[in-house]
């Protein structure tokens, strides 16, 4: 079984200030784990993904998380905060196989940026 | 391309009734998921299907079900609705199951119940 855990349910930053979003993961194998944002009254678009090549992985908008295997950790962060980055984010897991696409997400953070 | 579609965006419906909510995937993606978002649950996996077979399938009552067409457009039914079946539908298509390749959602059909 796989499961995350978002260690925030909400977090504010001002805007030009760096952003971290905690995310710790359980898995019985090698995961695959991605960051997924959603802006109200959208759907998810995938931030970025890492299915076990290189730990740092760079998304788009300037966002990055490092896979830390020793901390089961996949936090996401990004040096400046925009006021479009508001928005919620789920830390999600899946099981690393090519005939399974299930996602078990976290129960997200909401970002809020303030000026 | 054009994105992931769903149709209806919105629907009211009564309890005990029945709804059919529609998928239409990216067009080359023969890989749908669905997903329900509550602000109780959260975000939980319904059901997968690939090549007109259910792949995999969350923990969900037997109301819930779904269907794929030939041309990887997929259906998912709820019977005898509940008040707690209120919710954001999400469907993603991919080009094929596994997670090497990026699921797309769509805007979601969002579901009330009275």
């Amino acid at each position: 079984a796989q499961s995350v855990t978002q260690l925030d349910s909400h977090v504010s930053v001002s805007e030009g200030t760096p952003v971290l979003l905690r995310c710790n993961y359980s898995s019985s194998y090698s995961p695959s784990l991605f960051w997924y944002v959603q802006h109200p009254n959208k759907g998810l678009q995938l931030l970025l993904k890492y299915t076990s090549a290189a730990t740092l992985v760079k998304g788009i908008n300037g966002f990055e998380a490092e896979f830390k295997k020793s901390e089961t950790s996949f936090h996401l962060t990004k040096p400046s905060a925009h006021m479009s980055d508001a928005a919620e984010y789920f830390c999600v897991v899946s099981l690393n196989t090519g005939t399974a696409s299930k996602l078990t997400f976290g129960t997200g953070t909401r970002l809020q940026v303030t000026l | 391309k054009a994105g992931v579609t769903q149709t209806p965006r919105y629907l009211i419906k009564t309890r005990g009734q029945q709804v059919t909510l529609s998928c239409s995937p990216i067009s080359g993606h023969r890989s749908v998921s669905w997903y329900q978002q509550t602000p109780g649950q959260g975000l939980q996996f319904l059901f997968e299907y690939f090549s007109e077979t259910q792949r995999n399938k969350g923990n969900f009552p037997g109301r819930f079900s779904g269907r794929q067409f030939s041309n990887s457009r997929s259906e998912m039914n709820v019977s005898t609705l509940e008040l707690g079946d209120s919710a954001l539908y999400l469907c993603a298509s991919s080009l094929v199951p596994g997670t090497s390749y990026e699921q797309y959602f769509g805007p979601g059909t969002r579901l009330t119940v009275t």
